[in-house]
């Protein structure tokens, strides 16, 4: 069965450093979305993508934050200068967008800000 | 806006106990309701959703919701909770086009209890 899969499942990083989460999600899947989650409070969304470009963010989604889809296969979630509120789970999501309404998950990359 | 409420963030049965895990939904437009599922160290899975056919939802592992308009509910069920049932469990609301992002509760932990 298909899945999203995201890379690296666990980053630790130095504040102020830049990191790239990656995702593959599924093939032939036309919607992409960036979800996070603090330890211990909600899967809060982050932007959705739609072709080749940013078709909603939510506040958290600043300037710090980038995405893009650089072949046909990846979609990448950019931290310009990571802080440390930056540490949670975070999620990369899509959907086939043909009358389907249902987001599918990858795993995770937990994303540690030292 | 959309939110979701979930009652517990922590739910405790026995195995062969009846699960019920609780969820209230606040929407301006008629609702996408989900439920998903998380095991440790792995992503969110649909268990069911709710797009406004049948109000009593079935969904993988004997789970099944029901959509009570009038109580705003959507709460998640299953008669025999197996071990193999802790986890994770989150309620979300999009509205009925399946566009908008997904907005989640906080998340009822499961335990089940031999």
């Amino acid at each position: 069965e298909p899945e999203v899969t995201q890379t690296p499942s666990h980053q630790v990083t130095q504040m102020g450093q830049e990191v790239i989460l990656r995702c593959v999600p599924i093939s032939n899947h036309l919607y992409f979305y960036w979800y996070r989650q603090i330890l211990g409070q909600k899967v809060e969304f982050l932007v959705s993508f739609y072709n080749n470009e940013i078709s909603e963010k939510s506040e958290i989604f600043d300037d710090q934050f980038s995405v893009e889809r650089p072949d046909g296969s990846n979609f990448t979630l950019k931290i310009r200068s990571t802080k440390l509120e930056d540490s949670a789970m975070y999620f990369c999501a899509s959907r086939s967008g043909t009358g389907s309404d249902t987001q599918y998950f990858g795993p995770g990359t937990r994303l540690t800000v030292l | 806006a959309q939110s979701v409420t979930q009652l517990g963030s922590h739910v405790s049965v026995s195995e062969g106990a009846l699960v019920l895990l609780r969820c209230n939904y606040s929407s301006s437009v008629p609702p996408y309701l989900f439920w998903y599922v998380q095991y440790p160290n792995q992503g969110l899975q649909l268990l069911l959703k709710y797009t406004s056919a049948a109000t009593l939802v079935k969904g993988i592992n004997g789970f099944e919701a029901e959509f009570k308009k009038s109580e705003t509910s959507f709460h998640l069920t299953k008669p025999s909770a197996h071990m193999s049932d802790a986890a994770e469990y989150f309620c979300a609301v999009s509205d009925l086009s399946g566009n908008t992002p997904l907005v989640f509760g906080k998340g009822t932990r499961l335990s089940v209890i031999a």
